[in-house]
């Protein structure tokens, strides 16, 4: 079975700063699909960013950034220009490219941004 | 509607009681996931379906959880006999289909199911 890793319960950062948050996971597949998603106190889900697991270039989102790594089995959210509404709950996904749509979440990193 | 709509936003039960929360994915979804959150925050998958067909309960405690997905009505998710652990944030989510590569889940702003 797939399982995803956040290395770091919390994280703080100073306001227009950077700040990367951490991923890792572990798959024997080679057709998947990686997400960050954004849960605020409002506990939405908001889509952050998405990387085909084929795709050797990163994906970019305005200030927000991954470095996918696929031999480290790596995928870590780079948040650039860190602004007061990026505090929340940041989760790292996995949904495996064959099978089973669902997605397997890290345990999340709690953003901070101080002003 | 362009939005995963669930209802109640929070559920009190008793324990003991039946618990039923449902969920009306975005229009034209094919796909409807349920994914509990307990309060560590950490997700855990429920089941799927594709349309009103179960396509993956392999996260589903079949003991006392039920759902459905049937024409024309919005998804439920049922719970029996209520324990103080199935307290949590009950998630829904839709996508488009698996022919739509990449798509994306969109989430429901959550039930809070309280057990007292």
């Amino acid at each position: 079975a797939q399982t995803v890793t956040q290395s770091q319960p919390e994280m703080s950062v100073q306001e227009a700063e950077t700040v990367t948050l951490s991923c890792t996971y572990d798959t024997s597949e080679s057709d998947y699909y990686l997400f960050w998603y954004k849960q605020p106190p409002s506990r939405q889900m908001i889509l952050v960013i998405r990387q085909e697991a084929y795709k050797q270039q990163n994906a970019t989102e305005n200030r927000f950034s991954v470095n996918f790594q696929k031999a480290a089995k790596s995928f870590s959210l780079k948040i650039s220009d860190s602004q007061l509404g990026d505090a929340a709950m940041y989760f790292c996904a996995y949904r495996s490219g064959g099978g089973s749509e669902k997605l397997v979440f890290g345990k999340g990193t709690k953003l901070t941004v101080n002003p | 509607g362009e939005e995963v709509a669930q209802t109640p936003k929070h559920l009190v039960r008793g324990e003991g009681q039946k618990a039923k929360l449902y969920c009306a994915p975005i229009k034209g979804h094919s796909y409807v996931f349920w994914y509990q959150q307990v309060l560590k925050n950490e997700f855990k998958f429920l089941i799927s379906f594709q349309n009103e067909n179960v396509f993956d309960e392999t996260g589903m405690p079949k003991e006392r959880f039920s759902a459905k997905c049937l024409p024309n009505s919005p998804c439920s998710l049922e719970i029996q006999a209520t324990k103080l652990e199935d307290s949590a944030v009950y998630f829904c989510a839709s996508s488009l289909g698996r022919d739509s590569l990449n798509q994306p889940q969109h989430f429901g702003d959550g039930t809070r199911l309280s057990i007292l």
